[in-house]
């Protein structure tokens, strides 16, 4: 079953551009993790925000946590060509259930 | 050593053969999965390893067959597939079989049924 949503499903932008892809939930998590994924190939984990966390960074990645909101936002600073992929945010439900991937947004990045 | 391999990468099989995927970590990872996804989707999950016994079974065809020979092996046995079963198989490793861990994840077997 789906926990998480993301949205854009489609994104497109330039390069040098920030990019920005929301994450919204169902039911209460312990935590939320983005993914990355290129064409074909295995998800790349980018982050991971508990649910007493409001915001994280790990180089030009951003991510925020409303859990009022049942939200997440990535932020990627300053787009690459090589930041064209798939990303996919992957909630915790409490209770215990393994990772739930949301359908993902796809991310093109035009140089 | 931080990767996780898969073997093979690509697959086609004949909806009377039996082939088998292969997974494997050095991580000391004692948890498995194995995933399904189809093109343009998340992937789905299939089946959760846990300390090497099977956890999680996501109500999967028997036609699929899972194994974990070890703590660093896991197998997907495939037999009497349907066309529909064509998929990107993934396989991750985590930590401890606890939400709370990043997933590890393979490159993935390319499947085609015919």
């Amino acid at each position: 079953s789906q926990q998480g949503e993301e949205d854009p499903q489609a994104l497109s932008i330039q390069e040098g551009e920030n990019a920005t892809m929301n994450c919204s939930y169902k039911t209460s998590i312990n935590n939320l993790q983005w993914y990355r994924q290129n064409s074909g190939r295995g998800l790349v984990h980018l982050i991971l925000i508990r649910s007493n966390e409001r915001e994280k960074h790990s180089g030009r990645l951003r991510v925020t946590l409303d859990t009022s909101k049942k939200s997440s936002s990535l932020l990627i600073t300053a787009s690459r060509a090589a930041d064209t992929a798939s990303y996919f945010c992957a909630t915790d439900p409490f209770s215990n259930t393994p990772l739930v991937f949301g359908k993902g947004t796809r991310l093109s990045v035009i140089a | 050593d931080t990767e996780v391999t898969q073997t093979p990468k690509h697959l086609v099989m004949g909806m009377t053969n039996k082939k088998s995927l292969k997974c494997e970590q050095h991580m000391g990872h004692r948890a498995m999965y194995w995933y399904k996804q189809k093109a343009k989707k998340p992937p789905e999950l299939m089946f959760v390893y846990s300390y090497e016994k099977l956890s999680i079974n996501e109500s999967v065809p028997s036609r699929f067959s899972p194994e974990c020979p070890n703590s660093s092996l896991l197998n997907l046995h495939l037999h009497a597939l349907q066309p529909e079963d064509s998929a990107l198989y993934l396989c991750a490793s985590s930590q401890v079989p606890h939400s709370g861990y990043e997933q590890y994840f393979g490159p993935g077997t390319r499947l085609t049924v015919t």
